[in-house]
């Protein structure tokens, strides 16, 4: 069974700071990775994923992520934050194949502060 | 275009009482797929349709929950006898179709079961 570990629950930094969320999966085949946002009362929209290919996959809002297979990892960075950025964000991983279900990790939240 | 959308927004239940949720997902979506997000907790699968056939029901928590798709378009997610721990939020997401395909998600129903 596929599982996903988010590192890290609340992540503070201050404006135009760099930033990495950590995500690590577990999973015994190929699967697909992927990153959303979750805006206050809102619905969770996707930043980026990952299927195949290059393993730097660039996003919206300036986010990026690479996927390292061989630590299971598929941390979220952005060079510089706004405030804006503020919000919820959700690792997820989709066995490869199957019929789409989603497993997220518990969500990190990223405060930026003035 | 129109995204997923949900409804009620919001719904407070007696606990014992049924509750309908519905969700119309952005036309022309074949795939569908119900998720529940427990306070501070990231989305967890509930269940999955193809059009109007229900493939996926292994995350529906007890028989008390029921989900159907009769057209293929909008879906209804019933849980009879709500119980507390039935309060979440009901999140509804579309994809175009199946595999590799992004999922939209709505902006939920916040349950709340007193």
């Amino acid at each position: 069974a596929q599982s996903v570990t988010q590192l890290d629950s609340q992540v503070p930094v201050f404006e135009e700071a760099p930033v990495e969320l950590r995500c690590n999966y577990s999973s015994s085949v190929s699967v697909y990775l992927f990153w959303y946002v979750q805006y206050p009362n809102q619905g969770l929209q996707l930043l980026l994923k990952y299927l195949s290919g290059s393993t730097l996959v660039k996003g919206i809002n300036g986010f990026e992520a690479e996927f390292n297979k061989s630590q299971t990892s598929f941390h979220l960075r952005k060079p510089s934050v706004h405030i804006s950025d503020t919000a919820e964000y959700f690792c997820a991983v989709r066995r490869s194949g199957n019929t789409g279900k989603l497993i997220f990790g518990q969500g990190t939240t990223l405060q930026v502060k003035p | 275009g129109a995204g997923v959308s949900q409804s009620p927004r919001y719904k407070v239940a007696k606990r014992g009482q049924d509750v309908a949720l519905r969700c119309d997902p952005i036309s022309g979506h074949v795939s569908l797929f119900w998720y529940q997000q427990a306070l501070g907790q990231g989305p967890e699968f509930l269940t999955y349709f193809q059009n109007e056939a229900q493939l996926d029901k292994s995350g529906l928590p007890s028989d008390r929950f029921f989900a159907e798709r009769p057209e293929g378009s909008v879906s209804t997610l019933k849980i009879q006898r709500t119980q507390q721990e039935d309060s979440a939020v009901y999140l509804c997401a579309s994809s175009l179709r199946t595999f590799e395909e992004t999922q939209y998600f709505g902006p939920g129903t916040r349950l709340l079961v007193l």
